[in-house]
């Protein structure tokens, strides 16, 4: 079993749509969990990034992890076109360590 | 603010020949990863420098793969000789200094290698 696992998908939605993306993990160590967005032949970019528990807003995007179910969304409201690419989650643990663990990331499609 | 750059963005190659990548990190960002993307997967961390001083190379293939960041900025990632299975997307990524986990780690465009 993978540390983090993400159904890749692909989730094609209309425009204007709410988008619902998810990752279970099973190490209960990770307390950071962040979400990048990855543009086809692009590099991952960050999105969000959550300390620990709770949710987290910006923009349209908000990001909630709930650790009693080991279990993190991002949602996207409004989804655009532009919205367009594949969501990776990525976790860490609380010790002061660099090592992100990604999972397979969700490629997301917005159609207009 | 320039990204972080990297060079070339595209190879490819017969097996068994040597390729190398190249990256430029953002300025003044000490540590740098590289990462290797296989098709359909997260990145996977490579090797981690902090400044000029490789710090956790623990998934790097040592009898292939090797690396250098000389004067603690921009690095070479070396492959030699290449096989069939290394056919992925090789990202560099940096971040601003000691590369903990919740300082956010910025990634290039990534080089895409194949391996015929």
């Amino acid at each position: 079993q993978k540390e983090v696992e993400q159904d890749p998908g692909p989730l094609s939605v209309p425009e204007g749509a709410i988008v619902s993306l998810n990752c279970t993990y099973s190490n209960s160590a990770f307390q950071y969990f962040m979400w990048y967005r990855q543009y086809s032949r692009k590099g991952p970019e960050l999105l969000m990034y959550t300390y620990s528990s709770g949710n987290k807003e910006d923009g349209r995007f908000t990001a909630q992890v709930d650790k009693s179910s080991k279990y993190i969304s991002l949602f996207i409201r409004d989804s655009q076109p532009s919205d367009s690419a594949t969501y990776l989650c990525a976790m860490s643990v609380d010790s002061g360590t660099y090592k992100y663990i990604f999972g397979t990331g969700t490629r997301l499609k917005v159609l207009a | 603010e320039a990204g972080v750059v990297q060079s070339p963005r595209y190879k490819i190659i017969e097996k068994k020949q040597p390729v190398a990548f190249w990256c430029n990190p953002i300025s003044g960002h000490n540590t740098l990863y590289w990462y290797r993307q296989n098709l359909g997967q997260g990145p996977e961390l490579l090797i981690r420098y902090e400044n000029e001083e490789a710090v956790d190379d623990s998934q790097l293939p040592k009898d292939r793969f090797s690396a250098e960041r000389l004067k603690g900025v921009d690095s070479t990632l070396k492959i030699q000789p290449a096989e069939l299975g290394d056919s992925a997307v090789y990202l560099c990524a940096s971040s601003l200094a000691r590369g903990l986990a919740q300082e956010t780690q910025y990634f290039g465009p990534g080089t895409r290698l194949l391996v015929l």
